[in-house]
């Protein structure tokens, strides 16, 4: 079975700093990657996602991630973080051909001061 | 109304209690998912439908009991909880895709369940 690693639990920046949040996977085969947000007091949502073509994927609110295959990594980047962006981050993971039922990391927890 | 809703938002319950949460989706998905939400635990999967039957059954105590009657519906029966059962409980759906899994899901805001 797949599972997903989210190695920053807690992460803690000031506005205008850079954020880079990790996510590790292990599943041999073909992949799904997704990255979700959920702002406090609201439901999770889809920041972005990728399957194939372009390993750097661009997403909402000017976050972007990275596929490295050779990694077994999806890492989610923002060059620049707003007071906005405190939320918590997850990573979710599918194989390709296979179950569409992800399997989720344990998030990890942005707060950003102003 | 859109995407995924959930009723009710906040339900506080005794342990001798019976209570349901309800989903709908309006999205015209075919999967419909149960997730628990702790704090300071992972997002945990409880039940998978896809097509109305389901698929996915995470090992989840028998007091949790969920329906699904047609695709846009998605219940879950609760009955004789414990209190470490009070959590956030999310309800997503998503386009099945066995060929592919392309498809993100969508998640519903949740009820906060307290079990007292």
């Amino acid at each position: 079975a797949q599972s997903v690693s989210q190695h920053n639990h807690h992460v803690i920046l000031s506005e205008a700093a850079s954020l880079e949040l990790g996510c590790n996977y292990s599943y041999g085969g073909t992949v799904n990657l997704f990255w979700y947000v959920q702002y406090p007091g609201q439901h999770l949502q889809l920041l972005l996602k990728y399957f194939s073509g372009d390993p750097l994927v661009k997403g909402i609110k000017g976050f972007e991630a990275e596929f490295i295959k050779s990694k077994f990594s999806f890492n989610l980047r923002k060059p620049s973080v707003q007071w906005s962006d405190t939320a918590e981050y997850f990573c979710a993971v599918n194989p390709s051909g296979g179950s569409y039922i992800p399997t989720f990391g344990r998030g990890t927890s942005l707060i950003v001061h102003p | 109304e859109t995407g995924v809703t959930q009723t009710p938002r906040h339900l506080v319950m005794g342990m001798t209690n019976k209570k349901s949460l309800k989903c709908e989706q309006h999205l015209g998905h075919n999967a419909m998912y149960w997730y628990k939400q702790s704090a300071k635990k992972p997002l945990e999967l409880m039940f998978v439908y896809s097509l109305e039957e389901r698929v996915e059954n995470n090992s989840v105590p028998s007091r949790f009991s969920p329906e699904c009657p047609n695709s846009s519906h998605l219940f879950l029966h609760l009955h004789t909880l414990q209190p470490e059962d009070s959590a956030l409980y999310l309800c997503a759906s998503s386009q099945d895709s066995f060929t592919g899994g392309h498809n993100e899901q969508f998640f519903g805001p949740g009820t906060r369940l307290t079990v007292l």
